[in-house]
């Protein structure tokens, strides 16, 4: 089992740049989201999805939009890149959401817009 | 606005020593609290994950409490070794629903020969 992952590791984008990241999980979980940790700030929801062809906003989900064809992926794009994009992107899965239920995180997306 | 803080913002510790980590949160209605442990350039990992009727819950040398009386939980490192140097996560989930989870900045901890 590789768990989660995720495509690219590093990108350095320029302003106006779009991009995709993908993230993959092989353990069949439902429930997959996309966050972003910047420094002295906890990890932000961007968007989730509760399932296969589902997707839904998160807390800041402006200049992002997400994309689960497939139960395994969800894919994050960013059409117009900008410096406030500059961030570090989790990507994460959970079987089913609930109390006692463990979240599993990917190794993360570091990007640099310029 | 749902609010998880964490003290300290880091600290340093000797190997072997035991240190406490604290969170305090205002979220409501309260569901779960967990802790995460975040290596440098690494996604997080749950250490501990606790229900609101659990107060205590252990992972080795890990132990995390939860007071929700007060809204405040705590994790404590015990005989803390080089590999505990990392970033520690308290997150509280607002219902049974994970994409309501709020995450603290976390404490960066840093152990030293």
């Amino acid at each position: 089992n590789a768990g989660v992952t995720q495509t690219p590791k590093f990108r350095v984008l320029k302003t106006g740049q779009s991009m995709t990241l993908l993230c993959a999980q092989d353990m069949n979980h439902e429930y997959m989201y996309w966050y972003r940790q910047d420094p002295g700030m906890g990890l932000r929801l961007i968007h989730y999805s509760v399932g296969e062809g589902t997707t839904a906003k998160g807390e800041v989900p402006d200049g992002y939009n997400v994309s689960r064809l497939k139960k395994q992926n969800f894919l994050l794009g960013l059409e117009s890149a900008a410096p406030s994009q500059t961030s570090v992107y989790f990507c994460a899965s959970v079987r089913r959401p609930g109390g006692g239920v463990e979240q599993f995180f990917g190794p993360g997306t570091r990007l640099t817009v310029l | 606005k749902n609010q998880v803080e964490q003290s300290p913002q880091s600290l340093i510790i000797l190997e072997g020593k035991n240190c406490t980590l604290q969170c305090n949160y205002t979220v409501s209605p309260f569901s779960n609290l967990r802790w995460y442990k975040q290596d440098t350039g690494r996604g997080p990992v749950s250490l501990t994950i606790m229900t609101f009727s659990e107060n205590t819950k252990s992972n080795g040398r890990y132990t995390a409490t939860l007071d929700a009386d007060t809204k405040q939980s705590s994790l404590h490192i015990t005989a803390s070794q080089l590999s505990d140097s990392a970033s520690y996560i308290c997150v509280v989930g607002g219902t049974s629903n994970d994409y309501k989870l709020s995450f603290g900045a976390g404490t960066t901890v840093t152990v030293r020969a």
